[in-house]
């Protein structure tokens, strides 16, 4: 069975932080995402990841930014932490078009 | 790039009813159509796809309907149970370049009553 793992079930931070979200696949899948999940605006992609340091804005990049030194590991990084960013964040990873979903991390700015 | 509206935001049914969830999509060029169901606590899972040269396709309980006419295409959930119990999220790709990348739809809450 395809794993994504996210290093962070429950997070919570203050306002200005620098925020690290992890995740990791376990399937040598060349394509990762990560998303926020907000109620009534579903999954919105943030950035997406085709390869190794390879990435490309998603809808709502602002404010994140993203590394991929390693195939299995996507990084969602928030420079400064903003109240606005309080969201669930999911990542995943695809093959042939079918994505695979990490639990999520609940952030919570404060 | 796709924008895919979905409907409705929360349905309640009665155990062994049938559910409907239908989504639309702007992006005449779309060709797939997955299906995820995310349970409480757990990121999304795919459960369906269909593909534009078929139009409908089945899965024990569950089915996919497209009408690439009118650009809408629909889930439905038969003999429905409590463990359907979930958000049920639609999708089509963003773009037309065959990148894997999807537009989600808002999801839809459903609650199978006892």
């Amino acid at each position: 069975d395809v794993k994504v793992t996210q290093s962070s079930r429950y997070l919570v931070k203050r306002t200005g932080e620098k925020v690290f979200l992890e995740c990791v696949q376990d399937m040598d899948h060349e394509n990762m995402f990560w998303y926020r999940q907000d109620p009534g605006l579903g999954l919105r992609l943030i950035y997406f990841s085709y390869d190794v340091k390879m990435k490309e804005k998603g809808d709502i990049p602002e404010g994140y930014s993203v590394s991929r030194e390693k195939k299995e590991r996507f990084s969602l990084i928030l420079e400064s932490a903003s109240t606005n960013q309080t969201s669930m964040y999911l990542c995943a990873s695809s093959s042939m078009g079918v994505q695979y979903f990490g639990p999520g991390t609940r952030l919570t700015v404060t | 790039g796709e924008n895919v509206e979905q409907h409705p935001s929360t349905l309640s049914v009665q155990e062994g009813d049938s559910a409907v969830i239908k989504c639309t999509y702007s992006d005449s060029a779309s060709n797939y159509f997955p299906w995820y169901k995310q349970e409480l606590g757990k990121g999304p899972q795919l459960i369906i796809d269909i593909r534009s040269n078929v139009g409908e396709k089945k899965d024990q309980r569950i089915a996919v309907t497209l009408n690439k006419t009118a650009k809408h295409f629909s889930l439905h959930i038969t003999e429905t149970q409590p463990e359907d119990s979930a958000v049920y999220f639609c999708a089509a790709p963003l773009t037309n370049q065959n990148d894997y990348k999807l537009s989600f739809g808002a999801g839809t809450t459903v609650t199978v009553r006892a």
